[in-house]
């Protein structure tokens, strides 16, 4: 059974560090794995999908990679600001026929001014 | 712009009340999804509709009904309203890449 871990559960880090977020899954066979954040009392905004043949995706100061032959994805958050303080999750998809996808517990990231 | 949107945002209701909740997505996404979000369980799949006229089960769909009579909409009913069932609940649409959209969340507590 497919188990998505997200360790720390939360961080707080001073503004302008980089940071990275880890995430680990069980089973290696995904299809592909999605970043979201999260602020209080909203929906998730979808960061980037990684599909399972691509081995990162960049969109302005986020990067997110992907190995599966070690169940790890991370988050790598450039330059980070206060406006990033958010939970972050991650999501894996098992199968192009499978819709239960799984979901990470979250990291709520704290970015200190 | 395109989106995905929830009515209504918060609900309080009584045990034993219907309920439904609404979601709209302007996408014209073929694949849609409810969860629900509970502190300690994380998201849950409720259920989700491949198209017009088909639905399925997720983990929890007990207590839970969708209809799909066309490509925009996906109503969730809760036949009888129980208070296990006060929670966040998330609508999704999905594009042919893949990628997941979220609605902003409706907020239903059952006194």
């Amino acid at each position: 059974k497919q188990e998505v871990t997200q360790i720390p559960a939360a961080l707080s880090v001073p503004e302008g560090e980089n940071l990275v977020l880890n995430c680990s899954f069980t089973d290696s066979a995904i299809y592909n794995l999605q970043w979201f954040r999260q602020d209080p009392g909203k929906g998730l905004t979808s960061l980037l999908l990684i599909q399972s043949s691509q081995r990162e995706q960049t969109s302005g100061r986020l990067n997110a990679s992907l190995d599966k032959s070690s169940g790890r994805s991370t988050l790598y958050i450039a330059a980070s600001q206060p406006g990033d303080s958010a939970t972050y999750l991650c999501a894996v998809r098992p199968g192009s026929r499978d819709d239960k996808i799984i979901f990470g517990k979250g990291t709520r990231l704290h970015i200190l001014p | 712009d395109a989106e995905i949107t929830q009515s209504p945002r918060h609900k309080i209701t009584e045990t034993g009340r219907q309920v439904t909740l609404a979601c709209h997505q302007t996408w014209n996404h073929n694949n849609m999804f409810w969860y629900r979000q509970d502190l300690g369980h994380g998201l849950r799949l409720i259920h989700y509709s491949y198209g017009v006229q088909d639905t399925n089960k997720g983990e929890v769909s007990d207590g839970y009904s969708v209809s799909r009579s066309n490509t925009e909409d996906l109503p969730l009913t809760l036949e009888s309203a129980a208070s296990s069932q006060t929670s966040v609940y998330f609508c999704a649409s999905r594009q042919n890449t893949g990628e997941l959209f979220f609605g902003e969340g409706s907020r239903l507590t059952v006194l």
